[in-house]
């Protein structure tokens, strides 16, 4: 079965830094990779999607990295500020998978002043 | 827009009694899923629907029902809660592509 793994320690970085979050996948290929966020006690929100066959991809001061020989995706916050801190979430959607978006189990991040 | 709606926030059962999760979306997505969330876990996709009439089984579908009469509504159905049922419930849709979240059910089972 697939298997998605993100850090479940914790991230502290300080305001001004960049934040990358690690989100690495057993088995089957991926038809493409979505970023969330999640804030306690509220549901996920949407950030970034990236496709198997594009390498990186930006929004603001979010970008995401996609290595499918690594298996791997890197999710990137510069200048990260207090109110960057939240869990976030990678979810796959697997080809042949058609909407289902299998989850990881999100990485917290806490940016200090 | 309202998005997705989902109802009740908060619910406590005890063993053995039934209910009804409601969830509803005004986005005209033919894409509706649940998902549970516990720590450690992660969100597990428990049933999902590609359109009215049509639902299918995620990966953790014991001791839940779902049904799809419209496009706007989702219901998803414990019919006899157990305590391994306490978790926070997720509704989303899409269409497709990025998931649209509900604010959460949080069911607790005594």
């Amino acid at each position: 079965s697939q298997k998605i793994e993100q850090n479940s320690e914790a991230l502290n970085i300080q305001e001004g830094k960049t934040a990358t979050l690690t989100c690495n996948y057993t088995n089957y290929s991926p038809a493409y990779l979505q970023w969330y966020r999640q804030d306690p006690g509220r549901g996920p929100v949407f950030l970034l999607l990236i496709r198997e066959n594009e390498k990186e991809k930006r929004k603001e001061r979010l970008k995401v990295t996609f290595d499918t020989t690594l298996k791997q995706s890197l999710f990137h916050i510069t200048a990260s500020q207090p109110a960057d801190s939240a869990t976030y979430l990678c979810a796959l959607v697997f080809a042949g998978g058609g909407n289902k978006l299998t989850f990881g189990t999100g990485t917290q991040l806490k940016v200090e002043l | 827009n309202a998005g997705v709606t989902q109802t009740p926030k908060f619910q406590v059962l005890k063993t053995g009694q039934s209910m009804t999760l409601q969830c509803a979306q005004d986005m005209n997505h033919e894409y509706m899923s649940w998902y549970r969330q516990d720590p450690g876990m992660g969100l597990r996709l428990i049933h999902y629907s590609v359109g009215a009439g049509i639902t299918d089984q995620g990966e953790v579908p014991n001791g839940y029902n779902v049904s799809r009469s419209t496009t706007e509504d989702f219901p998803l159905r414990l019919l006899s809660a157990a305590p391994s049922q306490t978790s926070v419930y997720f509704c989303a849709s899409s269409n497709p592509g990025e998931l649209f979240f509900g604010e959460g059910s949080r069911l607790t089972v005594l």
